[in-house]
């Protein structure tokens, strides 16, 4: 069965340092993935989407890489912020059919001071 | 209008009421769609709507029933529902349903407990 699969422990990390988010897939092949950030209480909100032939995808502080090799997305903040404390929600997505967007299991990440 | 609204954003019901969710948006995106989500867990597919004929139904119990009425609204009736289906509904929208380039946005949520 198909499976997503992200950091199922809190990521907790010092202000100013990068932040690494994994996002493992299994018996998908997808075209695109897409992060979204989601703030407790409130809907998801979309961050950054990469395609199957890009290898990396950048906007300001943030970056995502996909290596369709290892079924892996990998997404980096930079230079994180308190503010940048959140849940972290990736989606890989199959071109073919509907469309159907499945979130990975989300992995919550704490910035402190 | 770069957003989706959601009504109510609480609700509080009883196994035995009826009542319904409401969602609209104004982008002129064609394909809607319901997620449910319970605490510390991601956002669940239900429904997706696509020109307001209903897509995808990820066998969802017949308590739950969703409607479009036009293509920036979306209901979703409940009937009977269970305290196990307390959890916060998520309503979002995209251009389209037919290329994973299309982004989600998402409405705020309706809080709903069933007692």
């Amino acid at each position: 069965s198909q499976k997503i699969e992200q950091n199922s422990e809190a990521l907790n990390i010092q202000e100013g340092k990068t932040a690494t988010l994994t996002c493992n897939y299994t018996n998908y092949s997808p075209a695109y993935l897409q992060w979204y950030r989601q703030d407790p209480g409130r809907g998801p909100v979309f961050l950054l989407l990469i395609r199957e032939n890009e290898k990396e995808k950048r906007k300001e502080r943030l970056k995502v890489t996909f290596d369709t090799t290892l079924k892996q997305s990998l997404f980096h903040i930079t230079a994180s912020q308190p503010a940048d404390s959140a849940t972290y929600l990736c989606a890989p997505i199959q071109n073919t059919g509907f469309q159907k967007l499945v979130f990975g299991t989300g992995t919550r990440l704490l910035v402190s001071p | 209008d770069t957003e989706v609204t959601q009504t109510p954003k609480h609700l509080v019901m009883g196994m035995t009421n009826k009542k319904s969710l409401k969602c609209e948006q104004h982008m002129g995106h064609r394909a809607m769609y319901w997620y449910k989500q319970k605490a510390k867990k991601p956002p669940e597919l239900m429904f997706v709507y696509s020109y307001e004929k209903l897509s995808i139904n990820e066998s969802v119990p017949s308590r739950f029933s969703p409607e479009c009425p036009n293509s920036s609204l979306l209901n979703l009736h409940l009937h009977a529902l269970q305290p196990e289906d307390s959890a916060l509904y998520l309503c979002a929208s995209s251009h389209g349903i037919l290329s994973g380039a299309n982004v989600l946005t998402f409405g705020a949520g309706s809080r709903l407990t069933v007692l």
